[in-house]
This record gives C-alpha cells, structure tokens and sequence, in this order.
C-alpha cells in the first residue's frame, strides 16, 4: 500500500530564514512525488515532482526537495522565506508510473506554513 | 498557460437534492479526477476516468456519486441526492497520461459545495 507521512502539521519560521517540510513516503513501487501549495482560497499548485531523474528537484519559488531513497523522504526546503510562502503544502505519492491507466495520487495530511514578519 | 476551470465556485444545496459539478480539463489531457476536501481534513481521492470509462474508485464514491463526460471539452461529477457530509470542497484535475512523462495532475481551483 501506498502511504505518505507529513511530519509536522505546522510550522512557524521567520521570514528570512529556512524553511523545511518534511514528507515521508511508503510505496510498493517506485514511487513518483510531488508537493502541491494551496493558498488560502485557492486551487491547488504543483511545486514540484520527482519522476526518478535527478534526486535533488527545484521547483517554483526558490523551492526544492530531495528524494532519498534509503530514507523514504522527500522534504520540502527553501533558503529563505518570505511572507507570500504562507500557505498549505500537500506532498503527494503517485505510486505508478506514467503511461499505465489513469492513477489516483495520495495526498499527505498537510503542513501549513506560518511566517512571522 | 493551459489551466483546469471548475464551475461553480461555490453551490449551495439543500439535503437531498442533486447536484452537478462541472469542470473542463485542460484540452490534450486524457485522464480526469475528482478529489474532494472536507473542511480541515485531507484531499481523498474520488474517482478517476479515461477512454469514457471509470478507471479506479474510492470507497467515498458510492452509488450516489457519477461522473460523465458528456461532450469533447466538460467532466462532470452528479451526486444524486446529497447529505450534510457531502459538504466539502471539490477538485477536479486531468493529466496528460499515455506514453507522455508529464503526467502530475493539474488542479482546478475547486467547487465549494454546502450542503444545508
């Protein structure tokens, strides 16, 4: 079974400073996974995937996450926030690959993300 | 940029009616989902569709539930008599599939559905 493991469902920071998401993942397969962003009101927008390229995978907005096999995580880092990152982050599992039938993606419980000014 | 549009943003219905919820995927996609968010909880899978048929269900989408796509660009998701736990927010999204790589899921920016 598929399963993804959001660590913490709220973190704080100071703008400025780093921020970290950490996601924890459990698939059968070889796992495709992304971060998704929901603004407060807002649909929700794809960060960035890991499709078994690059293991190190940059997304919008100065983010980037690392996927680590041997410790089945996929954390979600920015050097330095900013007020605008206030938001819900989702990580997601896909647990099959594309071209197969269409398949449902697992979403994570969700981190919001607080910046202090 | 290509997007996913939903309609409408936000329904309000009472218990027991039927509703529709309409979303257009984005134009070259061949795979549609339904999600649905209740209010502080996490986004559950639906439904999802391709060649005109459901592909994989959740245990949510019970026989109250139904999607068609009745014409070449609308996927829509009918729930037939609604219940107050129905209440949540709706999200469609579409992906291109097939032998492409680019299969994440693009979102449309949801439906809010109360049911009163």
């Amino acid at each position: 079974a598929q399963s993804v493991t959001q660590l913490d469902s709220h973190v704080s920071v100071s703008e400025g400073t780093p921020v970290l998401l950490r996601c924890n993942y459990s698939s059968s397969y070889s796992p495709s996974l992304f971060w998704y962003v929901q603004h407060p009101n807002k649909g929700l927008q794809l960060l960035l995937k890991y499709t078994s390229a690059a293991t190190l995978v940059k997304g919008i907005n100065g983010f980037e996450a690392e996927f680590k096999k041997s410790e089945t995580s996929f954390h979600l880092t920015k050097p330095s926030a900013h007020m605008s990152d206030a938001a819900e982050y989702f990580c997601v599992v896909s647990p099959v690959k594309a071209y197969s039938s269409a398949s449902k993606i697992i979403f994570g419980s969700g981190t919001r993300l607080s910046i202090r000014p | 940029e290509p997007e996913v549009t939903q309609t409408p943003s936000h329904q309000v219905t009472q218990m027991g009616q039927e509703v529709i919820l309409r979303c257009v995927p984005i134009s070259n996609h061949l795979y549609f989902y339904w999600y649905r968010q209740i209010l502080g909880q996490k986004v559950e899978f639906l439904v999802s569709f391709y060649n005109n048929e459901i592909s994989e269900k959740s245990e949510i989408f019970d026989d109250q539930f139904s999607v068609e796509r009745p014409d070449g660009s609308n996927f829509t998701l009918k729930i037939r008599s609604t219940k107050l736990e129905d209440s949540a927010m709706y999200f469609c999204a579409s992906s291109e599939g097939g032998r492409s790589i680019s299969y994440e899921q693009y979102f449309g920016p949801g439906t809010r559905l109360t049911v009163t």
